[in-house]
């Protein structure tokens, strides 16, 4: 069965400083994709980064990128200069394997604070 | 911009009384996603329709039911809410069922119960 890991359940992080959000994942299937969404108070839940298990390259999008180890089976998350709008839940989320591809599997989310 | 909209964005029903959430979409995607969120949860997966094709997770109680009256429409029907059922509901969608697809997200309806 898949399964995503987030070990952190929260993380206070000084403006202006990188962040790391960790993120395991288990599948027996070579083909799936990893992504992170955002959801602040409000509830939206946004995505942010996709990483394919075929790239060879880490994603990255503006501030965020992905720092994929495929033989680890990790994930992280990397936001470069935080800001105060970066306070939110930060889920990690899987599609692919031997489920199907229509599930989106989550973790458990880690709480991400700013602080000033 | 394309996008996909819930509506309303706070519902207040009373228990047992039946209750629709409704989704629209603006980016032509095939798939339609309804999850579940309690409070300090991951979402969780109701169903979700692949073109006019449902499909019901598992666990999904039958007090659950869903409509797709075209490509741009989704309907969640609560028939008779339980105090359980009170979550905050987020409809998602996406281009085709790859595992490549990233899935899109409304703003969520917050249900309350009373």
């Amino acid at each position: 069965a898949q399964k995503i890991t987030q070990t952190q359940p929260g993380m206070f992080v000084q403006e202006k400083e990188a962040v790391t959000l960790d993120c395991t994942y288990d599948t027996s299937d070579p083909s799936y994709g990893l992504f992170w969404y955002k959801q602040p108070s409000s509830g939206e839940m946004i995505f942010l980064i996709y990483q394919g298990s075929y790239d060879q390259q880490n994603a990255t999008e503006g501030r965020y990128s992905l720092n994929f180890q495929k033989a680890r089976k990790s994930a992280n998350l990397v936001i470069s200069a935080s800001q105060l709008g970066d306070s939110a839940m930060y889920f990690c989320a899987m599609r692919g394997g031997i489920q199907g591809a229509q599930k989106l599997v989550f973790g458990q989310g880690t709480r991400l604070t700013i602080n000033p | 911009d394309a996008m996909v909209i819930q509506n309303p964005r706070y519902q207040v029903t009373q228990f047992g009384k039946p209750v629709t959430l409704s989704c629209s979409q603006t980016l032509n995607h095939n798939v339609m996603y309804w999850y579940q969120q309690k409070s300090s949860q991951a979402p969780k997966l109701l169903f979700h329709y692949y073109d006019k094709d449902f499909n019901n997770e598992a666990d999904t109680p039958d007090n659950f039911q869903s409509r797709r009256p075209n490509t741009s429409f989704c309907f969640l029907d609560i028939r008779s809410p339980g105090l359980g059922d009170a979550a905050m509901y987020l409809c998602a969608t996406s281009r085709d069922p790859s595992g490549h697809q990233p899935q899109h997200f409304g703003d969520g309806t917050r249900l309350s119960i009373l």
